[in-house]
């Protein structure tokens, strides 16, 4: 079993939906929990990190951690072409510091 | 403000070379890591410098890797012998020790093993 699992998708969805990405781990002891976009031959892109349990908003975007449940998820609101990339989960262990990455879901948002 | 920078973007090698990589970290922040993707996969962690201390490595780490942060400032990341395997993006991020300790990655560079 891999540590931090993902849907590798593609996720297809028309623009102005909504966009759900998913992400299950598997230290229970895990403290941090971030999202990063990475758009093909670039370098991943912070988008938002959550710690605590229940849903983090910013702008378009929603975390929503369940530590009990083990699982992560990222909500895209009202989403554009532009958001079309892939989306990696990652997990901060207890006691490390070193990130854990899942493989990523590749979004696409068609116009 | 700059980001994270590193040097150079691209390196093709012959195998059996070494080469040295750059990584220039955001300014205040004292926390630098090393990562490696190759495609279709997530990084996966290598080392991480506090100040100048090397402070964690990964098993993935093997004797022909080595990095440094003589000054707590830059850091470098030295692949000795290349071989065909080690072809990948290399990638660094920085953070600052803080309650939140976010991390956020530089360009990367690419490096292929001819």
């Amino acid at each position: 079993q891999k540590e931090v699992e993902q849907n590798s998708g593609p996720l297809s969805v028309p623009e102005g939906a909504i966009a759900s990405l998913n992400c299950t781990y598997s230290d229970r002891g895990s403290q941090s929990f971030f999202w990063y976009r990475q758009y093909s031959g670039k370098s991943p892109e912070l988008i938002m990190f959550i710690y605590s349990n229940g849903d983090k908003e910013d702008g378009r975007f929603t975390a929503q951690l369940n530590k009990a449940s083990q699982y992560v998820s990222l909500l895209i609101r009202d989403s554009q072409p532009s958001d079309s990339a892939t989306y990696l989960c990652a997990v901060e262990g207890a006691g490390r510091r070193a990130l854990t990455f899942g493989s990523g879901t590749r979004l696409q948002v068609q116009p | 403000d700059t980001g994270v920078s590193q040097n150079p973007r691209h390196k093709i090698t012959k195998r059996g070379q070494n080469v040295t990589f750059r990584c220039d970290p955001i300014s205040e922040h004292n926390r630098l890591y090393w990562y490696r993707q190759t495609l279709g996969q997530g990084p996966e962690f290598l080392t991480y410098f506090q100040n100048e201390a090397q402070l964690e490595k990964s098993r993935l780490l093997s004797d022909r890797f080595s990095a440094e942060r003589p000054k707590g400032s830059f850091s470098t990341l030295e692949i000795q012998r290349t071989e065909q395997g080690d072809s990948a993006m290399y990638l660094c991020a920085s953070s600052l020790e803080s309650s939140t300790d976010t991390q956020y990655f530089g360009p990367g560079t690419r490096l292929t093993v001819l």
